[in-house]
């Protein structure tokens, strides 16, 4: 299972884009990228998923590298409601692998 | 949700006494985990399951037994609870996409006095 590296923690005002960069160096061929959102007191959920290039819903946008050694997840103009814990998470349909998250990176949004 | 439930949703105990935690699903699927999250450590893995009966160890084994007698129950125990296991534990699955999405239950908070 590819380890994933993120930052600790980041604040931004609101109405800015904000951008978290996940390393997944370890890769492999047939794994997805998935980015989960925590709000204090709740199970995290799903934002957004991708395999490569770029990947855009109504909450995110999720690029991929050719290369696919990283991810960036882009918020688009956060509000308070974005505070929260985001987690990036790398894995396949790998039969019985455990699925480990990282520490995620705890977003703050500033009025 | 992925039609997961969780019980008890919060529950004190005294330091010694065994605690089982229940996650129920209601849509077949094959994997299920336990973690608990506590402040800075995010989720860490207790133990998972991959099919009735068959589980295996992850991060934070110690202390924890599980048990997967159906596919729709995935129990957590606590033998012994120690104060260290105070925490909020999560049940998730893992959906049949390609990426393997995680879904969560809503969370079992157990404190140990």
């Amino acid at each position: 299972l590819a380890k994933t590296t993120q930052p600790i923690s980041m604040d931004s005002y609101e109405g800015q884009e904000v951008n978290i960069t996940c390393s997944h160096n370890n890769i492999a061929t047939n794994d997805y990228i998935t980015w989960y959102q925590q709000f204090p007191s709740q199970g995290p959920r799903f934002i957004i998923q991708g395999y490569k290039t770029k990947v855009t819903n109504e909450v995110a946008s999720l690029f991929i590298p050719a290369d696919r050694k990283s991810s960036t997840l882009s918020l688009p103009r956060v509000s308070l409601s974005d505070t929260a814990v985001y987690y990036c998470l790398v894995g396949s349909d790998s039969g019985n692998t455990p699925l480990v998250f990282g520490k995620g990176t705890r977003l703050s949004v500033i009025a | 949700d992925a039609g997961i439930t969780q019980s008890p949703r919060h529950k004190v105990t005294e330091t010694g006494t065994p605690v089982t935690l229940r996650c129920h699903q209601t849509e077949n699927h094959r994997y299920m985990y336990w973690y608990r999250q506590d402040p800075g450590h995010g989720l860490r893995l207790i133990h998972y399951s991959y099919g009735v009966k068959d589980t295996d160890k992850g991060e934070v084994s110690d202390g924890y037994s599980v048990s997967r007698s159906k596919t729709e129950d995935f129990l957590l125990t606590l033998e012994s609870a120690t104060s260290s296991q105070t925490s909020v534990y999560f049940c998730a699955i893992r959906g049949r996409d390609p990426g393997n999405t995680i879904y969560f239950g809503e969370g079992s908070w157990l404190t140990v006095v």
